[in-house]
């Protein structure tokens, strides 16, 4: 079992529409969760991250972490073209090391 | 401020050579980290540097190491290159006065092994 999951999609949405993208995880010891968005040809790009569980808002962006159901969210409110690209997932536990979910890859259509 | 520059851009390798990838952090940071990224496994730890020193390492083969210098760039070797090490491999680096967690990638080095 991967210690990161995350349906690679593609998902496609209508301009204006709510995005969800998820990760599930299985260590229990992951205590740092990010998302990252990156577009084609492009390193990733930090969004978001948050410590423990809870929610965390920035613009847009709302990102959840469930702990007890090892489950992680992020949603887009009013997406927009231009957030077509891939969400990665990455966890840690605290150490230098992180572990990324695969992405998935989104298309907002105009 | 510059963002984390990474070179060669693009590389063709033959099976059994071996490969430099270079990697300039933002000024001021000193932790550096690279990661190969493939479609299959994604985004995957190689290892992280911190003033010259390893302090973490994912779980490759030994022929992938790395080092970083005095004034925080960092280089990457892969010897005796396989096929499945064609990949995308992106460095990152972070300031640890602002939070580990704040990664700031590179554009990466997408290198295929013929």
């Amino acid at each position: 079992q991967k210690e990161v999951e995350q349906d690679p999609g593609p998902l496609s949405v209508p301009e204006g529409a709510i995005v969800s993208l998820n990760c599930t995880y299985s260590n229990s010891a992951f205590q740092y969760f990010m998302w990252y968005r990156q577009y084609s040809r492009k390193g990733p790009e930090l969004l978001m991250y948050t410590y423990s569980s809870g929610n965390k808002e920035d613009g847009r962006f709302t990102a959840q972490v469930d702990k007890s159901s090892k489950y992680i969210s992020l949603f887009i409110r009013d997406s927009q073209p231009s957030d077509s690209a891939t969400y990665l997932c990455a966890l840690s536990s605290g150490t230098y090391k992180y572990i990324f979910g695969t992405g998935t890859r989104l298309k907002v259509l105009a | 401020k510059a963002g984390v520059t990474q070179t060669p851009r693009y590389l063709i390798k033959t099976r059994g050579q071996q490969v430099t990838l270079s990697c300039s952090p933002i000024s001021g940071h000193r932790s550096v980290s690279w990661y190969q990224q493939t479609p299959g496994q994604g985004l995957q730890f190689l290892f992280e540097y911190f003033s010259e020193t390893q302090r973490n390492k994912g779980n490759f083969p030994g022929r992938f190491s790395g080092r970083q210098f005095s004034n925080s760039r960092s280089e990457m070797n892969v010897s005796t290159l396989e096929l499945g090490d064609s990949a995308l491999y992106l460095c990152a680096s972070s300031s640890r006065d602002r939070g580990v967690y704040e990664q700031y990638f590179g554009p990466g080095t997408r290198l295929t092994v013929t």
